[in-house]
């Protein structure tokens, strides 16, 4: 199994640019879960969708964010217009399949710097 | 809201010693499922074990073991003959069972240098 993959690795742009970030879960899963991570906060669940339905967008820090999901092996995470402040660590997970499980297989995250 | 809580900020233990990591969280829920998850350097996060609340054996993983005190809403990871590998932050999280939430709060983490 390739795991959680995400793109780009390293994300570096202007503010105001819009960011997009993207998610292929493992196949099978049926949960997916975008976090963000900086040193002030910690890690944070964005949003996450179940069955590609958004469940609990609360996380979602305003309506500069937004994330969809189109098909089960696909996701995105955009930011529009970016700020510096959205400058963090940005993690895909997935979690599910066959049989219920809790536990979250997390992507390689991405990085994005906004200057 | 469910809180969990990482008291020890860092830590440090000489190769091949144990170090014990603690947690604590809060919660009303008496269906869940509590995870200690390894983040190194390379940023990626990675599952090191796992324990569900109605099970009373502590879960165990190779050199890593849990202490599972479902009364004193404790969690510890104990982790024996510590590796030079075993270097990162380390998160311990919460997620409610039953349902389709599967939501993971995080606590603070807890840096773990080993010396050699």
């Amino acid at each position: 199994d390739a795991g959680v993959i995400q793109s780009p690795r390293h994300e570096v742009t202007e503010m105001g640019q819009e960011v997009t970030l993207r998610c292929k879960p493992i196949s099978g899963h049926n949960s997916l879960f975008w976090y963000r991570q900086t040193m002030m906060r910690g890690l944070e669940l964005l949003i996450y969708f179940n069955n590609n339905v958004p469940i609990d967008d609360s996380g979602m820090p305003e309506d500069r964010f937004s994330a969809k999901m189109p098909n089960a092996s696909f996701s995105t995470l955009k930011i529009q217009p970016s700020e510096p402040r959205d400058s963090a660590v940005y993690f895909c997970a997935s979690s599910g399949g066959g049989t219920v499980t809790y536990e979250q297989y997390f992507g390689p995250g991405t990085r994005l710097t906004v200057t | 809201a469910q809180t969990v809580t990482q008291s020890q900020p860092e830590m440090s233990v000489q190769e091949a010693e144990t170090v014990t990591l603690s947690c604590t969280y809060d919660t009303s829920e008496s269906d869940y499922y509590l995870f200690w998850y390894k983040q190194p350097p390379s940023r990626q996060m990675i599952l090191v074990i796992r324990q569900e609340a109605y099970k009373q054996q502590n879960a165990t993983e190779n050199r890593f073991s849990v202490n599972f005190q479902k009364a004193a809403k404790s969690f510890s990871l104990k982790i024996s003959d510590s590796q030079l590998g075993d270097a990162a932050m380390y998160f311990c999280a919460y997620s409610p069972g039953g349902g389709s939430n599967y939501k993971l709060t995080f606590g603070k983490g807890t840096l773990l240098t080993v010396n050699p």
